[in-house]
């Protein structure tokens, strides 16, 4: 059973609109969740983070959104650059498993110039 | 120079064969892990570390095993390799207990197995 969902696999948008990445979960314990971006023949790294006390986080141009009752989450990127694109990986993790990540399968972003 | 090392970045092989892969990391984490990546899907966990003498199983240990050699050092063995164990393999590192401590990753190794 599958308990982090990316249910796009891919997402395409013009240079300098607004990307939103979505992310939906199953689990009501997780305590994080992260999101992650992934360019080819490089390993994942590092985006943004949110705990499961907020809604909101922001970073720059990037802000993730947390919405528990409906167990949905929402990477935006404003305004998106042709740099941006990368696979997407949004990640949760629970106390009660020593914070070890489950992953989604992830979501392509490509940004047209 | 890299915080997390794989080595090799790209490996072909045979059925039955024992290949190891090799991850290092100077960022003085305690925490380190192994996933696996398959074509569309998301990142599964083999195994992690939490410190030396700690080793656990993740989600899809079967077919493999770990040894931490060192804080700096884990690498991840394939017994007897066989095809569907041919995907792209990550080793992370984290540090601390927090859930907002973010695990950071080498660049991988592609393993193929004929």
């Amino acid at each position: 059973d599958q308990q982090v969902k990316q249910n796009s696999p891919s997402l395409s948008v013009q240079e300098g609109r607004i990307s939103i990445l979505n992310c939906d979960y199953t689990n009501s314990m997780f305590d994080y969740f992260l999101w992650y971006k992934k360019y080819p023949a490089e390993g994942p790294t590092f985006l943004i983070s949110i705990s499961s006390i907020k809604d909101k986080n922001e970073d720059g141009r990037f802000t993730v959104f947390l919405n528990k009752s409906a167990k949905h989450l929402s990477l935006h990127i404003v305004p998106s650059q042709p740099g941006d694109s990368a696979v997407y990986f949004c990640a949760a993790s629970t106390i009660g498993s020593n914070y070890k990540l489950t992953f989604g399968k992830g979501t392509l972003l490509t940004v047209n110039p | 120079d890299a915080d997390v090392t794989q080595t090799p970045r790209n490996r072909i092989t045979k059925t039955g064969k024992r290949i190891m892969l090799e991850c290092s990391q100077t960022k003085g984490h305690d925490r380190m892990y192994w996933y696996r990546q398959d074509p569309g899907l998301g990142l599964r966990l083999i195994y992690y570390s939490f410190d030396v003498k700690d080793i656990n199983k993740g989600e899809i240990s079967d077919g493999y095993s770990v040894s931490r050699q060192a804080q700096a050092k884990f690498s991840l063995s394939l017994e007897s390799a066989i095809p569907n164990q041919t995907a792209l393999y990550f080793c992370a590192t984290s540090q601390g207990t927090g859930g907002d401590q973010p695990q950071h990753f080498g660049d991988g190794t592609r393993l193929s197995i004929l």
